[in-house]
């Protein structure tokens, strides 16, 4: 399978807690995005990369958060000292610039903070 | 990017077509009307965009007003896995484009 690849698809962790997040995004895809969706809501942007750079970050994306893509392939998104409001899915979506930059979507990550 | 407006839900009997509108009256002259869906528990998936004139690919037919304050995203014979929330969104295409602002979208049923 040739798509946007994210892990783990679950994560249950206890207020407090850092946890990670990885997206592989299609493998020639120079964008990658990060997106956050809440129950019954649309998905929010949070942030994105073109190449390693991180180009632009929403208001949501607080110090907590902190995402990466070292080598301008595979992202990480990490969130210390989780809260319960962050209990959400985290979406990873790719996209290739010079071809339109239509994004195309990973399966996301539930993360579930007690 | 300019805001639209969907209805929140829609029936649709199976097999039929499903006619989904969507109202984006802000739109500007360089932004693409763009379509996703998301089935439950899936992330979202792209479905087509276009300007101004109709487009067509396997999946669904965009058809967008004259005056582009409107269009339709038409699914020709819904089955039961096109059950989803569909999202339009209006944006700028290419190297300006960036992220993609949801809203409510609408939750189709399609139904037996």
């Amino acid at each position: 399978d040739t798509g946007v690849s994210q892990n783990p698809r679950h994560k249950i962790t206890k207020r407090g807690q850092n946890v990670t997040f990885r997206c592989d995004p299609i493998s020639e895809h120079n964008r990658l995005y990060w997106y956050r969706q809440t129950l019954g809501q649309g998905p929010e942007f949070l942030t994105y990369f073109q190449n390693e750079a991180q180009l632009e970050k929403s208001r949501l994306l607080s110090d907590r958060f902190s995402a990466e893509r070292p080598k301008g392939s595979f992202s990480t998104l990490e969130i210390q000292r989780t809260e319960q409001g962050d209990s959400a899915m985290y979406l990873c979506a790719s996209s290739l610039v010079g071809r339109g930059d239509e994004q195309f979507f990973g399966p996301g990550t539930r993360l579930t903070v007690l | 990017d300019a805001k639209t407006t969907q209805p929140p839900s829609m029936d649709c009997a199976e097999g039929r077509a499903a006619n989904l509108p969507c109202n984006h009256s802000t739109i500007s002259g360089n932004e693409y009307v763009y379509w996703y869906r998301q089935i439950h528990s899936q992330g979202p998936q792209y479905i087509i965009h276009g300007l101004k004139n109709n487009e067509t690919n396997e999946m669904a037919s965009l058809i967008i007003t004259e005056d582009r304050k409107s269009s339709t995203l038409i699914l020709p014979h819904a089955t039961l896995r096109d059950t989803a929330v569909y999202y339009c969104i209006v944006r700028v295409r290419g190297n300006a484009g960036n992220m993609l602002t949801f809203g409510g979208g609408t939750r189709l049923m399609v139904k037996p």
